[in-house]
């Protein structure tokens, strides 16, 4: 079947322009994450939504990092007025259950990832 | 000390040797603990869970010591396809997920 999505693969922005980067979950997965993994370096936590609502979103570097799930699949993270430090791969992973009240070990399957430079 | 630690490496291991990198933690309250696998440029992918008792893999082995807060990881009969890079998740309580950097492993042939 289909796994996590994400596009685009690759994005090159001028310091100072909008990017809105796109995740597809694997259909049916309650709980969607976004990550930041910078090069030589472990994904570190962005975000978290369990189907529309954002219940973390404590690892936002800024409030210039925005994300939403408005329907509860599809999520988009959209990063404003770019800097040189937000080069990064941006990384989305989905799991089947919510972890409230389900269990909170579910496998997160991650999508290949955006590469954003800013130049 | 951080959250999650691991030694970067890269660790250099000639083909069919065993290899064991450890990962420590500081949080007492961290439920959970996987071995997640990343290949260059690629997303990362399960490795295993690890459990208190101990869980095997085929040629992996996992273990976790919650008294000295690590967990384990040994490869046997490593092979050429075992290099990359292999990266230490907890999950806590509050379902916060913390990553570690990556210990790197090069396989020779």
């Amino acid at each position: 079947g289909a796994g996590v999505s994400q596009s685009p693969r690759y994005k090159v922005a001028k310091r100072g322009q909008d990017v809105a980067l796109r995740c597809d979950p694997i259909s049916g997965h309650v709980s969607l994450f976004w990550y930041q993994q910078a090069l030589g370096q472990g994904p570190e936590f962005l975000t978290y939504f369990q189907n529309e609502a954002q219940l973390d979103k404590s690892g936002l570097p800024s409030d210039r990092f925005f994300a939403e799930r408005p329907e509860g699949s599809v999520s988009t993270l959209k990063i404003q007025r770019t800097q040189k430090e937000d080069s990064a791969v941006y990384l989305c992973a989905s799991s089947l259950a919510g972890t409230s009240g389900a269990s909170s070990t579910d496998t997160q399957y991650f999508g290949p990832g955006t590469r954003l430079t800013v130049l | 000390r951080k959250e999650v630690e691991q030694d970067p490496g890269p660790f250099n291991v000639p083909e069919g040797a065993t290899v064991a990198f450890n990962c420590t933690y500081s949080n007492s309250a961290s439920q959970s603990f996987f071995w997640y696998r990343q290949d260059c440029r690629k997303e990362p992918k399960l490795l295993m869970s690890v459990y208190s008792s101990g869980n095997e893999d085929g040629r992996f082995t996992a273990q976790l010591n919650r008294a000295s807060q690590y967990i384990s990881l040994l490869i046997r009969d490593s092979k050429l396809s075992d290099s990359a890079t292999y990266l230490c998740v907890r999950m806590n309580r509050d379902d916060k997920i913390i990553f570690g950097k990556g210990t790197r492993l090069h396989i020779l042939p």
